[in-house]
């Protein structure tokens, strides 16, 4: 089941330019995850952010929660060519994940 | 940090056979899995969710004859497709829930299953 939206559905950047990608929901949460899926693989747990959370990095990452307009989005700075890869954002409500559509990030070296 | 181990990467089979895909959680113990179907360039579908010791808890659309779940073991959880056909063919991961305390999920490595 889906109930996120992510914008933009695909995004391709230069090497060491910033991407950033917006997630929106519709229900309240407990909290928010991001995770990255490079192709044809598994999925890595980037950063989860609570609902009482406004704001949290983690590295290259900067991950930001709005309750109130229902959206988060994740930056990565300084991108590198192994950024490459599908990003989804996942909303935990009531103990179960509810993912977004995801949005490809291409690095171009 | 906690690991979900699922087994195989990749099976391919024949129409009208059963495959199985294991996962296991190999430094916790895993209450609640979680299943998941991906198709080419989309997000993840909930298939259904099993709670060790009881029966699973399918989502709507999913058939439960078809897609057998067994959680016998707070370790091992597996799913296995039987009668399998080509529009079976897909990206099955699953997914433990961490605990209410980190609030977070671990995923296994996922399965690429290829029916031809």
């Amino acid at each position: 089941s889906q109930q996120g939206e992510e914008d933009p559905q695909a995004l391709s950047i230069q090497e060491g330019e910033n991407a950033t990608m917006n997630c929106s929901y519709k229900t309240s949460i407990n909290n928010l995850q991001w995770y990255r899926q490079n192709s044809g693989r598994g999925l890595v747990h980037l950063i989860l952010i609570r609902s009482n959370e406004r704001e949290k990095h983690s590295g290259r990452l900067r991950v930001t929660l709005d309750t109130s307009k229902k959206s988060s989005s994740l930056l990565i700075t300084a991108s590198r060519a192994a950024d490459t890869a599908s990003y989804f954002c996942a909303t935990d409500s009531n103990y179960q994940l509810i993912w977004g559509a995801g949005t490809k990030l291409i690095i171009k070296p | 940090g906690a690991v979900v181990s699922q087994h195989p990467s990749w099976v391919i089979c024949k129409s009208g056979t059963s495959v199985k895909i294991e996962c296991r959680s190999l430094d916790f113990q895993a209450t609640t899995m979680f299943w998941y179907r991906q198709f080419p360039k989309q997000s993840l579908m909930l298939m259904a969710t099993s709670n060790e010791g009881s029966k699973a808890t399918y989502e709507q659309g999913v058939e439960k004859d078809k897609f057998l779940i067994n959680h016998a073991s707070l370790t091992l959880s597996t799913l296995t497709v039987t009668s399998a056909h080509p529009e079976d063919s897909s990206f099955y991961i699953c997914s433990a829930h961490l605990g209410l305390g980190t609030g977070g999920y671990t995923f296994g490595s996922g399965t690429r299953l290829t029916v031809v």
